[in-house]
């Protein structure tokens, strides 16, 4: 079946412009997570979705960083006033349904690069 | 709340020679573990997962981890590395009681030497 799709692909933007990050799921997964990955590092969690259930925003870096998911499934990841330093590969995943034995399954990212 | 070291942030082998990649992790509860591979500019793919059935997990690509509670580890094993192998590779802990319950380690990028 379709696995996570994630637009664009690759995203330039000037600084000070804002951008939208969309996520797509699989079909019937109840959990989805933000993932950003800068040059060279590990993931940096950013925030997690699960059903009905609030958010958990405790990664969002900034006030500038929002996300909603509607309908819970398709999801925006939104940067305002983009800064330098938020380029970097934004990945997003979803999950069957949170427990310990549902792995997450990633999209192939959006590439981010701010001028 | 539960956590993920990966002890090493690079491994460089030689073609044909074992491959071992490390992860330790600490949770206060039965977790399950898990190890993602990233190629370069790929998306993470699951290698093998851990969910308290057998300790010995055996992965895609030859790989296979064993899980060791007496020692907290999840080490990553291949006996013997191909070119392909070259990628990022990360150790994820999850366990029941936290509400963003995965948590991954740092990575650790291995390099395959013809």
């Amino acid at each position: 079946g379709a696995g996570v799709s994630q637009s664009p692909s690759n995203k330039v933007t000037e600084k000070g412009k804002d951008v939208e990050l969309r996520c797509d799921p699989i079909s019937g997964h109840t959990a989805l997570y933000w993932y950003r990955q800068s040059l060279g590092q590990g993931l940096e969690f950013l925030i997690y979705f699960q059903g009905n259930s609030a958010p958990d925003k405790s990664g969002l870096p900034s006030d500038r960083f929002s996300a909603e998911r509607t309908g819970g499934s398709v999801s925006t990841l939104t940067i305002q006033r983009t800064q330098q330093e938020d380029s970097a590969v934004y990945l997003c995943a979803s999950r069957p349904q949170v427990g310990v034995a549902y792995e997450q399954y990633f999209g192939p990212g959006t590439r981010l690069t701010v001028t | 709340a539960q956590s993920v070291t990966q002890l090493d942030s690079h491994v460089s082998v030689s073609e044909g020679t074992p491959v071992l990649l490390r992860c330790n992790y600490s949770s206060s509860y039965s977790p399950s573990l898990f190890w993602y591979v990233q190629h370069p500019n790929k998306g993470l793919q699951l290698l093998l997962k851990y969910t308290s059935a057998a300790t010995l997990v055996k992965g895609i690509n030859g790989f296979e981890a064993e899980f060791k509670k007496s020692e907290t580890s999840f080490h990553l094993t291949k006996p013997s590395a191909h070119m392909s192998d070259a990628a990022e590779y990360f150790c994820v802990v999850s366990d029941l009681y936290n509400n963003n319950d995965m948590r991954f380690g740092a990575g650790t990028r291995l390099t395959v030497k013809p």
